[in-house]
């Protein structure tokens, strides 16, 4: 079992609609969450992170974490095609380690 | 405000040349740096990473090496490409003061033919 898991899509919504994109864990012990933003070509940039359980909300963004589930989530509201991107979910394991999943495309048509 | 760069940001090299890709990082000290290589679909790879001057972890045995001979710089390094060197090479750092964030540099889009 991979230590972090996602959906690689691609997700392809209207604009305007509330976006979902998620993880699933495996190691009960993590406890420092990040998302990232990728836009093709380019270097992933720090959207959020979140430390143990609950909800962290920026603009349109909310970051929500679930650990009895092993479950992370972003939420994006009112999505736009500037959202169009690679979301990718990444996991502190502690050290120097972290670990990533494989990302999210998604598309936001206008 | 705290900077990253990556050069070059494409490189199309023969199998069995030398490479060499160079990360510097303005507005912060003593930065952990990190080498990552990003395939389609297969997210973030750590190739190495370095805590300071001269001290470099690798994570993955290969024939790429990586050098730190300054605070804010860090090179990777080959003597010799192989096909499967092609990717998508990132930098980051993590400063001392965050938590556990990195930050990425714009990245070096490497083809070995």
């Amino acid at each position: 079992q991979k230590e972090v898991e996602q959906d690689p899509g691609p997700l392809s919504v209207p604009e305007g609609a509330i976006v979902s994109l998620n993880c699933t864990y495996s190691n009960s012990a993590f406890q420092y969450f990040m998302w990232y933003r990728q836009y093709s070509r380019k270097g992933p940039e720090l959207l959020m992170y979140t430390y143990s359980s609950g909800n962290k909300e920026d603009g349109r963004f909310t970051a929500q974490v679930d650990k009895s589930s092993k479950y992370i989530s972003l939420f994006i509201r009112d999505s736009q095609p500037s959202d169009s991107a690679t979301y990718l979910c990444a996991i502190w394991a502690g050290g120097f380690k972290t670990i990533f999943g494989a990302g999210t495309r998604l598309f936001v048509k206008a | 405000s705290q900077t990253i760069h990556q050069w070059p940001a494409t490189l199309v090299q023969p199998v069995g040349s030398p490479l060499s890709l160079e990360c510097t990082v303005e507005g912060t000290s003593n930065p952990n740096l990190y080498w990552y290589r990003q395939a389609a679909g297969r997210g973030l790879q750590l190739l190495f990473y370095s805590v300071g001057i001269g001290q470099i972890s690798s994570e993955v045995p290969q024939n790429l090496s990586a050098s730190r001979p300054q605070d804010r710089q860090f090179i990777l390094s080959s003597k010799k490409l192989l096909l499967s060197d092609s990717g998508f090479y990132l930098c980051a750092w993590r400063g001392l003061l965050n938590n556990n964030e990195q930050f990425f540099g714009p990245g070096t889009r490497l083809t070995v033919l």
